[in-house]
């Protein structure tokens, strides 16, 4: 079983529509939460950085940590077809220094 | 602008051959970072540095390797002994310390000849 689990999609969905992409890990020692997105042929942006629990927005972005159930959540609203991409999600301990990624979701956004 | 630049975008090896790709940061951060990214499987640690002259292998270093001489380049050496190159490579930095994410170059795509 991975560390952390991501549904790779792809998640099509209409412009405007509220987007939920999500990822579940096993490992209690994850403390940091990164999303990063990524475009075709280019590398990771980073959207969010999360440590506590709870939600965090910016944005049109929301994300979200329940660090009980292992289960981590960004949203996006209103989404725009510039929002096509794939979503990594991606977390480390903080005592190390090796992040642990999710395989990323491929979202696609249509007119 | 600050930021982290992969060079070349496009790479082709040839059976035999060691093939270099560059990575450079005028970001001031201390640790470097090579991944391998493959379809479905996410991206993989190959190989990173906290401080010049230091590095530690990651998860899949066999058939690489790398140096750090200066604190802005991280070089990564794909051996012939990497049986199996083809794929997406990602140089990413961050400051050491305050547990900061980090931030990634564009990738050079290695492709086998």
């Amino acid at each position: 079983q991975k560390e952390v689990e991501q549904d790779p999609g792809p998640l099509s969905v209409p412009e405007g529509a509220i987007v939920s992409l999500n990822c579940t890990y096993s490992n209690s020692a994850f403390q940091y939460f990164m999303w990063y997105r990524q475009y075709s042929r280019k590398g990771p942006e980073l959207l969010m950085y999360t440590y506590s629990s709870g939600n965090k927005e910016d944005g049109r972005f929301t994300a979200q940590v329940d660090k009980s159930s292992k289960y981590i959540s960004l949203f996006i609203r209103d989404s725009q077809p510039s929002d096509s991409a794939t979503y990594l999600c991606a977390m480390y301990t903080g005592t190390a220094s090796k992040l642990t990624f999710g395989t990323g979701t491929r979202l696609q956004v249509t007119l | 602008d600050g930021g982290i630049t992969q060079s070349p975008k496009y790479l082709f090896r040839k059976e035999g051959q060691n093939v270099t790709l560059s990575c450079e940061q005028n970001l001031n951060h201390d640790a470097m970072y090579w991944y391998r990214q493959d379809p479905g499987q996410g991206l993989r640690l190959i190989y990173y540095s906290q401080i010049v002259n230091d590095f530690q292998k990651g998860d899949i270093a066999e058939g690489y390797s790398v140096s750090r001489e200066k604190k802005e380049s991280f070089p990564l050496t794909v051996t012939s002994a990497q049986k199996n190159p083809t794929a997406f490579y990602l140089c990413a930095s961050t400051m050491t310390g305050g547990n900061q994410p980090q931030h990634f170059g564009d990738g050079t795509r290695l492709s086998i000849l």
